[in-house]
């Protein structure tokens, strides 16, 4: 089955505990990305990756970092989270090019900064 | 900048009417995508419907139609036929491509309740 798949699903973490959320996809997809949800504010993109080693800054990167050491793995490390981080995370692949892609979501992780 | 706008918070609809969901876009460049995403109160999100800014027709997805006015830079959702299960968030999207890279602006989304 394709499909995104996220660990943990859940969270709850303190102050300044590094912490890292997986994401893998099994649909060979070049590209991914990672995105946080918040009320009232859409989802905003924070890191995106369009190949393996190749990664760039979403629109709200400032606290985290990520890697794409392999195709289909693309971790989101926060290095020192914070409660402002609290936040439900997706993380996406897709395929690139203008036709009818689209990016397939995982079930996202809600986390909870304490 | 780019910049994706939904003014409809929330929005009601009787079941089997036909609903229509507002987004409007800006950007400066002349190639971008646009898409609808739904997102049920289970939290997942799904994809629902594409349109390319070269595309001439309207894009249309079984009940799901995309109203494309470019000129008007509006990328409206058209629901037809609404069900129980239409009631979830709708969420625009605009994918720009800056220096050959994919970034994807999404809006603040629409509560739709579709009332039985």
């Amino acid at each position: 089955e394709a499909q995104v798949t996220q660990n943990p699903r859940y969270l709850i973490t303190v102050t300044g505990k590094k912490l890292t959320v997986t994401c893998s996809q099994n649909m060979n997809h070049e590209y991914m990305s990672w995105y946080r949800q918040d009320p009232g504010l859409g989802l905003r993109q924070i890191y995106y990756s369009m190949n393996v080693e190749v990664t760039d800054k979403g629109d709200v990167p400032e606290g985290y970092k990520v890697s794409r050491k392999e195709k289909r793995n693309f971790p989101l490390i926060l290095e020192s989270p914070s409660p402002n981080q609290t936040s439900l995370y997706f993380c996406a692949s897709g395929e690139q090019g203008m036709g009818t892609d689209t990016q397939y979501f995982g079930p996202g992780t809600r986390l909870t900064v304490l | 900048a780019q910049k994706i706008t939904q003014t409809q918070p929330g929005m009601f609809v009787q079941e089997k009417e036909a609903v229509t969901l507002d987004c409007t876009y800006d950007t400066s460049d002349q190639s971008y995508g646009l898409f609808w995403y739904k997102q049920p109160s289970s939290g997942e999100m799904i994809f629902l419907i594409y349109q390319g800014s070269y595309d001439e027709q309207n894009a249309t997805e079984g009940r799901y139609s995309l109203n494309f006015q470019k000129a008007r830079k509006s990328a409206n959702l058209v629901i037809s036929a609404s069900q129980l299960g239409d009631s979830a968030m709708y969420f625009c999207a605009m994918r720009e491509i800056l220096s050959g890279t994919y970034k994807y602006i999404f809006g603040t989304g629409t509560r739709l309740k579709v009332l039985a």
